[in-house]
């Protein structure tokens, strides 16, 4: 059971470059989820899912694209990075007891 | 403002002490409480999760929520230095679809 698991750990991008941020689930959860963690920011919600079919937006969603075509897949898309979005980033998914995150993607955009 | 305000810290306490880290919201909607601790380059761990106003206790961890003042505190009991991390509350609203973090408060625990 290996819970959230997000890939690549670390990614260095030239700006205008695009890229996909993978997650994957093993818990069946209908929520999942993409936040995005600065200095300072705290973590702010990019977009989520609550369900396959079905994403809505976020605290900070321009710049990024998302499509839930399954239960356990929920991928982030950059599709024109910029230096603004250098962060790390987090997926999440939710049950009844509150939500668990993944161990992150390091994202660096020169 | 923001709609949760937290300390940064740093706080530095000394192995044994009781910590008491808190948080305030601005917003009377919110309705689900969450602390969640993060060590350095690894994702937020679930610690405390509560939906109402009270105490909750698990181990040496306790969360409180005053809905009425709009404050929630987490306490730590019998600090250890694995206990040293950024600590992240988060609360959520209807449906607790999106939650609102702090931006953390960075607790050393010092042996």
């Amino acid at each position: 059971n290996a819970g959230v698991t997000q890939t690549p750990k670390f990614q260095v991008l030239k700006t205008g470059q695009s890229m996909t941020l993978q997650c994957a689930q093993d818990m069946n959860h209908e929520y999942m989820s993409w936040y995005r963690q600065d200095p300072g920011m705290g973590l702010r919600l990019i977009h989520y899912s609550v369900g396959a079919g079905i994403t809505d937006q976020g605290e900070v969603p321009n710049g990024y694209n998302v499509s839930r075509s399954t239960t356990e897949d929920f991928p982030l898309r950059l599709l024109s990075a910029a230096p603004s979005q250098t962060s790390v980033y987090f997926c999440a998914t939710k049950n009844n007891y509150g939500y668990t995150f993944g161990s992150g993607t390091r994202l660096t955009v020169v | 403002q923001k709609e949760v305000e937290q300390d940064p810290g740093p706080l530095s306490v000394p192995e044994g002490a009781i910590v008491s880290l808190n948080c305030t919201y601005s917003n009377s909607a919110f309705q689900y409480f969450m602390w969640y601790r993060q060590y350095s380059r690894k994702g937020p761990e679930l610690l405390m999760y509560t939906y109402s106003s009270g105490n909750k206790e698990d181990g040496r961890f306790t969360a409180q929520v005053d809905k009425s003042s709009k404050y929630i505190s987490l306490f730590i009991r019998d600090s250890q230095p694995s206990d040293s991390a950024t600590y992240l509350c988060a609360i959520g609203g209807r449906g607790n679809e999106k939650l609102t973090f702090g931006t953390g408060t960075r607790l050393t625990i010092i042996p």
